[in-house]
């Protein structure tokens, strides 16, 4: 299996901040990475796929970057609304797909 | 716009069989671009994804599930089921139902989510 490494697993961070969060595959899954936001009791929202590709519908402030096994997703000026935990997830290893552990965002 | 919806029992005794149905509307289950998957979170936990189907009825299960694990489709219905059999307390869990388009990898349509939990 494709082991997803998430860092840092929380961070707290203001209105306005720059935040970059970063995964890490255990194996070169090429731009295969998908980012997901999940508020608490809720389904996780698809924001980036293929690594670099905003979802349709998702703010612009939402970023990511990366290919091979290193990635990085960046919130140029967090919004109150971004405050949530943050998952990647590889789709280059189909059997099985797997998640990161996910960084949790919180109010500083 | 897809929507999705999980339904079935949020309580089931240990070593019996977790079973829940995932309801397609507003969109074809029949889409060629589409795998219709399962994933569950534990209480507090990480995302982790269960298994697949396609319309025609071609499965991929998590390996970790396989020996216990069934997932099958109704296109005339449109839905999607899970059985998951002998299930323990460690199945405990918020299990959500997804449309993930293949050309992408991702999981672009979720269902809100169906808690159940394993207890005598």
């Amino acid at each position: 299996d494709i082991q997803m490494t998430q860092s840092p697993s929380s961070v707290s961070a203001s209105v306005g901040d720059r935040v970059t969060l970063t995964c890490r595959a255990s194996q070169n899954i090429n731009s295969w990475l998908a980012w997901y936001q999940q508020k608490p009791g809720k389904a996780p929202k698809l924001l980036i796929h293929s690594a670099s590709t905003l979802q349709s519908g998702v703010p612009s402030r939402f970023s990511g970057s990366g290919s091979g096994t290193d990635f990085s997703l960046t919130i140029s000026s967090l919004q109150p609304e971004d405050f949530a935990t943050y998952y990647c997830q590889q789709a280059n290893s189909f059997l099985p797909l797997t998640f990161g552990g996910g960084t949790r965002v919180d109010i500083k | 716009q897809l929507q999705l919806q999980e339904s079935g029992p949020g309580l089931v005794k240990p070593s019996e069989t977790l079973s829940l149905t995932c309801t397609v509307s507003g969109g074809s289950i029949t889409s060629t671009t589409v795998y219709w998957d399962w994933l569950r979170q534990p209480p507090g936990k990480g995302l982790e994804w269960i298994g697949s189907v396609y319309y025609g009825g071609s499965t991929y299960y998590n390996t970790s599930l396989t020996s216990r694990l069934t997932i099958s489709i109704d296109t005339a219905k449109s839905q999607f089921s899970l059985r998951l059999a002998s299930v323990t307390a460690a199945d405990t869990a918020l299990y959500f139902c997804a449309g993930r388009l293949g050309f992408i990898g991702a999981f672009v349509h979720w269902g809100q989510g169906s808690l159940v939990t394993v207890s005598s």
